[in-house]
């Protein structure tokens, strides 16, 4: 069975880097999508980008600019960098899995249990 | 503002039957992408509830159904119980965006 594991700081500066990493368990990264979301406090779900292992990303348009997602085959985990970080990016992010046939296109599972991130000024 | 739109809430009693819709627009659901649902309960991850439309994973219990049509898309939960209140979202592709979104999300209450 699939599980992942999201790890990294808790609190974050404003203008500082956010920096996640996900250890994914119960299967390989090789040959499958692995995506953010992130989830405010009291809101909705925004997708914030997949990176395949063999390296191809996708970028949500709003955070494109200031997002880097890398993996590590060897590592089996994949990681999040979010740039020049401001109080709206306080949140809890989640690292998961993509599924489906078409790349990016298709729905998550499973997901991890999430790490709340505050930006602090 | 999300391209998708569903309803803030929708209640019911137990037992009862209530639906949630997802509307979205020429460029994600009326493009033939897939629809997704997802369950949270708050304080707990989402959990995949139907994908690819209409498609249940196991262990998903058969009272919850969902359809597509045209630019939008239901979920449909029958047999209301007391731990189906939570946040349902639903989930496409935006092929404008080049991008995943998600609904608003719904929250279920039951009376």
């Amino acid at each position: 069975q699939v599980q992942l594991q999201e790890s990294g700081p808790g609190l974050v500066k404003s203008s500082e880097t956010l920096s996640l990493t996900c250890t994914v368990s119960g299967a390989s990264v090789n040959g499958d999508s692995w995506s953010w979301i992130r989830q405010p406090p009291g809101g909705g779900l925004e997708w914030i980008g997949y990176i395949y292992s063999r390296g191809s990303t996708n970028y949500s348009p709003s955070l494109k600019t200031r997002v880097t997602m890398r993996i590590d085959t060897s590592k089996n985990e994949f990681s999040l960098e979010l740039r020049s970080v401001r109080a709206t990016d306080t949140a809890v992010y989640y690292c998961v899995k993509g599924r489906g046939t078409t790349l990016g296109t298709g729905w998550f599972d499973p997901w991890g249990l999430g790490t709340l991130v505050i930006v602090s000024s | 503002q999300s391209v998708l739109t569903q309803p803030p809430s929708v209640s019911g009693a137990p037992g009862q039957r209530v639906t949630i819709s997802c509307t979205g627009s020429r460029s994600n659901i009326g493009a033939h992408y897939g629809v997704h649902w997802y369950q949270q309960v708050p304080g707990t991850p989402p959990r995949l509830l139907i994908y690819d439309n209409t498609n249940r994973p196991s262990g998903v219990p058969d009272r919850f159904s969902a359809s597509k049509s045209d630019t939008s898309a239901s979920l449909a939960i029958t047999g209301l119980q007391a731990d189906d209140e939570a946040d349902y979202y639903c989930q496409s592709y935006d092929n404008s965006l080049s991008a995943t979104v998600f609904g608003p999300g719904t929250k279920v209450t039951v009376l």
